[in-house]
């Protein structure tokens, strides 16, 4: 069981916003300052998405949107396109200098 | 900044592991350098990390099994993991801990497979 919770899948038609949430199962050590968003297809590299909750790095499309609410961190994916169908993850940096990651959501564009 | 990860791809029970990751584009004698793993079908598991002064952090679940090293000749970093079993089986990734906390760059991933 990953120390962070998402959905396994979501769907979205293209133009249309989609959510993926993710919560702490373990909230003691998630430093939630420090949740982070990656996009995977797999065979290739993870990208960084989002990173500190909200911020993007600086190549990121502003489509791309990270949020907060308790122990929840979410990420708004706007205006779907075809390419955004992939795996997306959460993670964040620990109280003890470690790594937890979400167990990845399946994104379908209709 | 370029991860690749090198490995044997196939290991057998209770045999050692060995993965290296070749780091291009950047030195490894900054930021901090993972390993991160992902079972066939589960999530994302952290495995451990160097720092670039050579400093060690192991998650508690593997530790009396796995080490970590760097080669700063070769701005390579290394693991082993010892007496693998067949729930070690996944993709294994590298990744770089950026300027701040966040894992900004990783390789694309070298499967391994625990298997007689």
């Amino acid at each position: 069981q990953s120390a962070l919770t998402q959905p396994a899948s979501v769907s979205g038609s293209p133009g249309q916003s989609i959510t993926i949430p993710c919560s702490a199962t373990t909230s003691a050590l998630v430093a939630f300052n420090y949740v982070s968003w990656f996009q995977h297809h797999p065979g290739t590299a993870p990208k960084l998405l989002i990173f500190d909750v909200y911020n993007r790095p600086s190549d990121i499309s502003s489509r791309f949107s990270g949020s907060q609410s308790g122990k929840t961190a979410s990420l708004t994916i706007s205006g779907l396109q075809a390419s955004d169908e992939a795996d997306y993850f959460c993670a964040s940096y620990t109280t003890t200098s470690s790594w937890v990651f979400g167990g990845g959501t399946k994104l379908t564009v209709l | 900044v370029q991860l690749r990860e090198s490995g044997p791809g196939l290991v057998k029970p209770s045999e050692t592991l060995s993965l290296t990751c070749d780091v291009s584009g950047g030195s490894i004698t900054s930021y901090h350098w993972n390993w991160i793993r992902q079972p066939p079908g589960k999530g994302l598991e952290w495995i451990a990390s160097i720092s670039y002064s050579g400093n060690t952090n192991y998650n508690p679940s593997l530790k009396s099994r796995v080490s970590i090293f760097s080669d700063t000749s070769k701005n390579q970093f290394s693991l082993r993991l010892a007496s693998v079993t067949s729930a070690d089986t996944a993709v294994y990734f590298c990744a770089r801990e950026g300027d701040a906390v966040y894992l900004d760059f990783w390789g694309q991933g070298t499967p391994v497979t625990v298997s007689s």
